[in-house]
């Protein structure tokens, strides 16, 4: 089993849609989550850091539920500029960053 | 967020040589890292790198072929050895955000090695 595992998508909305991401991982010692956006050919980019009650930043809302082991992102009200793969992130106790496979999403006009 | 630049972008090398990879940072960090994202994949990681000690290696990467510098706060260098055409990757280094409360890390643009 992946240590984090996604849905590799594609997901494939039009402009405006809501659409939501899942996430789980294995290790319950993970200390930390995020979600990162990455580009074709470019590197990873942070998006969110993920607090355990749940957090907004603007069109996108992160939360974590840490009894199930499972993160989700949801993007509101998606723009063209939202195409890319979504990177979630766990980090365990010795800082090491464990990456989910991505998603893709695809926001067509 | 620290400004992170690497060199080379890109590179294509033969089979049997080796390439260094610099990573530079604007601002002094404590935590360097190297990943490695193969066609089609998500990030591993490589190692740690450690200012004044030899770099801590994840399961599956070795020394002698991921040898790697790290010789003050700002700088670090990675090598691929001996490379073969299964090492044709996007190579990465990260740091920690300074000043950051959740230890975020921030990703340098790559190096993307193609070796024939």
């Amino acid at each position: 089993r992946k240590e984090v595992e996604q849905d590799p998508g594609p997901f494939n909305v039009p402009e405006g849609a809501t659409v939501a991401f899942n996430c789980t991982y294995s290790n319950s010692a993970s200390q930390s989550f995020f979600w990162y956006r990455q580009d074709c050919r470019k590197e990873p980019k942070l998006l969110m850091s993920v607090y355990s009650s749940g957090n907004e930043d603007g069109r996108f809302t992160a939360q974590l539920n840490r009894a199930s082991q499972y993160i989700s992102l949801l993007i509101r009200d998606s723009k063209l500029s939202d195409s890319a793969t979504y990177l979630c992130v766990a980090m365990d106790s010795s800082y090491k960053l464990i990456f989910g496979s991505g998603t893709r999403l695809l926001v067509r006009p | 967020s620290a400004v992170i630049s690497q060199k080379p972008s890109r590179d294509i090398c033969q089979r049997g040589t080796s390439l260094t990879i610099q990573c530079q940072v604007d601002s002094q960090v404590t935590m360097m890292f190297w990943y490695r994202q193969q066609p089609g994949q998500s990030l591993t990681l490589i190692a740690t790198a450690n200012q004044g000690s030899e770099a801590t290696y994840e399961s599956g990467f070795v020394i002698d072929k991921f040898p790697i510098s790290r010789p003050n706060l700002t700088f670090s260098t990675l090598t691929v050895s001996n490379m073969s055409p299964e090492d044709s990757s996007i190579y990465l280094c990260s740091v920690e955000g300074v000043q950051s409360s959740y230890n975020e890390q921030f990703f340098g643009p790559g190096t993307r090695l193609t070796v024939l």
